[in-house]
C-alpha cells in the first residue's frame, strides 16, 4: 500500500486566500485524523472522522477552518480566509479499528506558509 | 484532562551513548501509551507502544515500560546511532477514546 497520501506537500499563499489540503487514507482504514504541528503549540488534533462521519471537531480553531470526508478514500481541510498564523505543517493520519491498540499511520504532511 | 509531559530538548549525544527521554502522563483509568518518531521532513511513525501496566514496548533497540505507580513511560536505548537523530513524541490514548494526546516532542541529535 502507498500509505497515507497528502497533497500538496508545500503550499505558499497570501493572506485572505482560500487553501485546500487533501488527504487519501490507507485503503480499508475507517478513521481519519487531521493534525496541525507548530513550534509554539506542538501537535494538535483538529478533527477526526469515523466511517466518514465527523466525530470530534473541538480542535478546529475557528470558523475559518472546515473539513469534509465525502467518501472513505478522500478528505479535505479548507481554510478560508487564510491568515499568517495558520502557517504550520498539517498532517493527516488514518487507522483501522481501535486507536488504543492499533497504529495511526501518518502522511508526510503539507507545509503551509501564509504570507 | 489527559496530558503528557516530556523532557525538554534538544538532546545531543555521541554515537553509542545511552539514551533516556523522560515521559510522564496524567490520565484517568488505564490509558494506552505510545512513542512516535518523526524523521526530518516526514510524518510520525509508531516506534513502540504499551497498552497495560508493566507492559514493555520495544522496537529497533528502543524500550519503554508502562509504570502506573509513577505514571511514566520513559524511552531508553542502550547504544544510539546517528540514524536515530529525530524528534520523539510520547503520547497516550485515554481508555475507550480514539484521540492521541501528544507531548511536546524531544529533538534528539546523535553526533558521530
Amino acid at each position: 500500500d502507498a500509505g497515507v497520501i497528502q497533497s500538496p506537500r508545500h503550499e505558499v499563499t497570501e493572506m485572505g486566500q482560500e487553501v485546500t489540503l487533501r488527504c487519501k487514507p490507507i485503503s480499508g482504514h475507517n478513521s481519519l485524523f487531521w493534525y496541525r504541528q507548530t513550534m509554539m503549540r506542538g501537535l494538535e488534533l483538529l478533527i477526526y472522522f469515523n466511517n466518514n462521519v465527523p466525530i470530534d471537531d473541538s480542535g478546529m480553531p475557528e470558523d475559518r477552518f472546515s473539513a469534509k470526508m465525502p467518501n472513505a478514500s478522500f478528505s479535505t481541510l479548507k481554510i478560508q480566509p487564510s491568515e499568517p498564523r495558520d502557517s504550520a505543517v498539517y498532517f493527516c493520519a488514518s487507522i483501522y479499528g481501535d486507536s488504543s491498540y492499533n497504529e495511526q499511520f501518518f502522511g508526510p504532511g503539507t507545509r503551509l506558509t501564509v504570507l | 484532562g489527559n496530558s503528557v509531559t516530556q523532557m525538554e530538548g534538544p538532546v545531543t549525544l555521541s554515537e553509542e551513548a545511552f539514551l533516556t527521554i523522560n515521559c510522564t502522563y496524567t490520565a484517568t483509568g488505564y490509558p494506552s501509551l505510545f512513542w512516535y518518531v518523526q524523521y526530518p521532513g516526514e510524518g510520525l511513525q509508531l516506534l513502540l507502544k504499551a497498552t497495560k501496566a508493566d507492559d514493555k514496548g520495544s522496537n529497533k533497540g528502543f524500550e519503554a515500560t508502562y509504570r502506573k505507580e509513577t505514571t511514566s513511560f520513559h524511552l531508553e536505548k542502550g547504544s544510539v546511532q546517528v540514524s536515530d537523530s529525530a524528534v520523539y513524541f510520547c503520547a497516550l490514548i485515554g481508555q475507550g477514546a480514539q484521540k492521541l494526546v501528544f507531548g511536546q516532542g524531544t529533538r534528539l541529535t546523535i553526533n558521530p
